[in-house]
């Protein structure tokens, strides 16, 4: 079935410095979207991206959806203690238009 | 507006034992999807329902059944519970066409002794 692997599991910047978060999946995707999820909270929609190549930016923010549908980035600039959370994408496959298959996350610490 | 609120928010259930898991949508949304995420973990998609049928199916066994009534709000129910069930339910709503971005509630923290 379908797999979607992101890297890093975790990191930890100090606030200011950048930080990026890499998804791929096993099978090229009709659309990705991206979830923050606080420590004990629940997933927050963050952005979907549609079209091959997409790039989209939200102030702090950008997502990249890469040329063959199968990838996706997400980065933060001069992060901030707000950034703290684990990041999702997550993927609908071609072939199931229903089923949303999330990412493994990418756990973000950010210190003063 | 309320958004999508679940109950109970936390449970205690034995192994074998049943439960039941409710979601109400944000006001609008006509689907619900129900994730079970276990601790350091991403969201599992469990099924999603459309028009009171349940549309698509993840990797769960049948234990696991869920009900959309004519509100649109929506039941999980766990049969016959193992330990490994023990994890976070979420419910998640939307607007129709699956293409549209899903609105998560706060879940249920379900434990199995």
């Amino acid at each position: 079935g379908q797999q979607v692997m992101q890297i890093p599991q975790y990191q930890h910047v100090q606030e200011g410095e950048d930080f990026t978060t890499y998804c791929n999946s096993s099978t090229t995707l009709s659309n990705i979207q991206w979830y923050k999820q606080r420590p004990g909270g629940h997933p927050v929609f963050l952005i979907q991206l549609v079209k091959s190549g997409e790039v989209k930016k939200q102030k702090r923010l950008t997502f990249q959806f890469g040329e063959a549908k199968k990838n996706s980035s997400l980065h933060i600039t001069a992060t901030q203690t707000t950034d703290v959370g684990t990041y999702f994408c997550a993927g609908r496959d071609t072939g199931t238009a229903s089923k949303l298959t999330f990412g493994t996350g990418t756990r973000l610490q950010v210190t003063l | 507006d309320a958004g999508v609120t679940q109950s109970p928010t936390h449970l205690i259930k034995t192994r074998g034992q049943q439960v039941t898991l409710r979601c109400s949508p944000k006001s609008g949304h006509d689907t619900v999807s129900w994730y079970q995420q276990a601790l350091g973990q991403g969201p599992q998609f469990i099924f999603q329902y459309y028009e009171e049928e349940e549309r698509q199916r993840g990797n769960f066994p049948d234990r696991f059944s869920g009900h959309q009534f004519p509100n649109y709000s929506s039941e999980l129910n766990v049969n016959a519970l193992l330990l490994g069930d023990s994890a976070l339910y979420l419910c998640a709503s939307s607007l129709g066409t699956p293409r549209y971005e899903q609105y998560f509630g706060p879940g249920t923290r379900l434990t199995v002794t």
